[in-house]
């Protein structure tokens, strides 16, 4: 089976300074993976995903992860922090099973200091 | 607007009542999901549906049974069964069942038992 682990339940950063998120993943053949944002009561938001093209992939908001398959690594990034970015982060991967079950990280908790 | 709807936002149950969380789509998507989020655990897949009359349980499924009579909708009874419903329940949809479908998900239900 599958897993996730993002490193870090809590992240802060000062408003314009670089945000980094870590995700790390096992998996036994090449995943999908994706990156969702969920702001408070509400229901989550796809950022990214990565599917097998570039390893370098870009999403919204400015953010972007880099996948890694030597370091089994899907970490995610933004260069200057806005107020606004301050949310929860989840990380996931597909499941290898007939269905398409995504397989959630714990999340990361992100907050942006003025 | 395409989207997913569910309702009702906050939930109050009394101990030993069985409660329905609605949830409709009007993307044409054919799969649907159920998931519990918990402060700490990230989401934890509870049913999912690939087509109309048909269903499967996902990784916590004890205590909550589901529906798929239509397309666009696929309700979650959580069952006096569930020990502990306590929790935010989020709905999803994607165009079919596959590793690289994006899910969409609705803005949550938050089931408080009393």
């Amino acid at each position: 089976a599958q897993s996730v682990t993002q490193l870090g339940s809590h992240v802060s950063v000062s408003e314009g300074a670089l945000v980094l998120l870590r995700c790390n993943y096992s998996s036994s053949v090449p995943p999908y993976l994706f990156w969702y944002v969920q702001y408070p009561n509400q229901g989550l938001q796809l950022l990214l995903k990565y599917t097998s093209a570039a390893t370098l992939v870009k999403g919204i908001n400015g953010f972007e992860a880099e996948f890694k398959k030597s370091e089994t690594s899907f970490h995610l990034t933004k260069p200057s922090a806005h107020m606004s970015d301050a949310a929860e982060y989840f990380c996931a991967v597909s499941d290898q099973g007939g269905a398409q079950k995504l397989v959630f990280g714990q999340g990361t908790r992100l907050t942006i200091n003025p | 607007d395409g989207g997913i709807t569910q309702s009702p936002k906050y939930l109050f149950r009394k101990e030993g009542q069985n409660v329905t969380l609605s949830c409709e789509q009007n993307l044409n998507h054919d799969a649907m999901y159920w998931y519990r989020q918990d402060p700490g655990q990230g989401l934890r897949l509870i049913y999912y549906s690939q087509i109309v009359n048909d269903f499967q349980k996902g990784d916590i499924a004890e205590g909550y049974s589901v529906s798929r009579e239509k397309k666009e909708s696929f309700p979650l009874t959580v069952t006096s069964a569930q020990k502990n419903p306590t929790a935010f329940y989020l709905c999803a949809s994607s165009i079919n069942l596959g590793q690289a479908y994006e899910q969409f998900f609705g803005p949550g239900t938050r089931l408080t038992v009393l």
